[in-house]
């Protein structure tokens, strides 16, 4: 299994573009996850989805999409790129996300996204 | 709203000491607790995920407790190593929303040879 992947590893924007930031797992997990991280801060989260076709917002929410059409993908969208969205996104999935389920979280290796 | 503190910020230790990590949440009704490992330009590792109705899990030299009552939980490291150093983090998951993660912002571990 390759677990959890992100695509691209780096990417630089100029204020107002927009991109995609890819997310897949392998590991048919029904949970995923977006979260953000900067400096000396957690991580926070942004989106998430509990399976296809279900999405909701986290704690971030705002300047991103997301969309959930297959178990294994969910992209992230940047709809008009800003400098405060410099930072490093993270992918995470979960077998379960409900109680009773066993939850432990895999992380994707990050985007680190700079906005100018 | 549930906050997640980790102190120290940083610690450095000579090889082969034995260390605590610590994590503190305000809100007790949490539905697990994972520690995780960070390392420079990756991402999270999971090292050990404790259930609300756990007190501990090992694995390794490693060791993490949990008092959900009084909202703490420590990360032990015995007999540490160079490879030990890293950033840890702490995050909790509610009862209520089980697959979000609430992160505190971490401490960096580095550990002298």
């Amino acid at each position: 299994n390759a677990g959890v992947t992100q695509t691209p590893k780096f990417q630089v924007l100029k204020t107002g573009q927009s991109m995609t930031l890819q997310c897949a797992q392998d590991m048919n997990h029904e949970y995923m996850s977006w979260y953000r991280q900067d400096p000396g801060m957690g991580l926070r989260l942004i989106h998430y989805s509990v399976g296809a076709g279900i999405t909701d917002q986290g704690e971030v929410p705002n300047g991103y999409n997301v969309s959930r059409s297959t178990t294994e993908d969910f992209p992230l969208r940047l709809l008009s790129a800003a400098p405060s969205q410099t930072s490093v996104y993270f992918c995470a999935s979960s077998l379960e996300g409900g109680q009773g389920g066993h939850n432990e979280q895999f992380f994707g290796p990050g985007t680190r996204l700079t906005v100018l | 709203k549930q906050e997640v503190t980790q102190i120290p910020a940083a610690l450095s230790v000579p090889e082969g000491e034995n260390l605590v990590l610590n994590c503190s949440f305000t809100d007790s009704a949490i539905y697990n607790l994972q520690w995780f490992r960070q390392d420079p330009g990756k991402g999270l590792t999971s090292l050990l995920l404790i259930q609300s109705s756990q007190r501990e899990q090992t694995s390794g030299r490693l060791n993490a407790s949990l008092d959900k009552s009084s909202g703490r939980s420590t990360l032990y490291i015995a007999a540490s190593q160079p490879g030990d150093s890293t950033t840890y983090l702490c995050a909790v998951s509610g009862v209520d929303s089980s697959y979000k993660l609430i992160f505190g912002s971490g401490t960096r571990l580095l550990v002298r040879p």
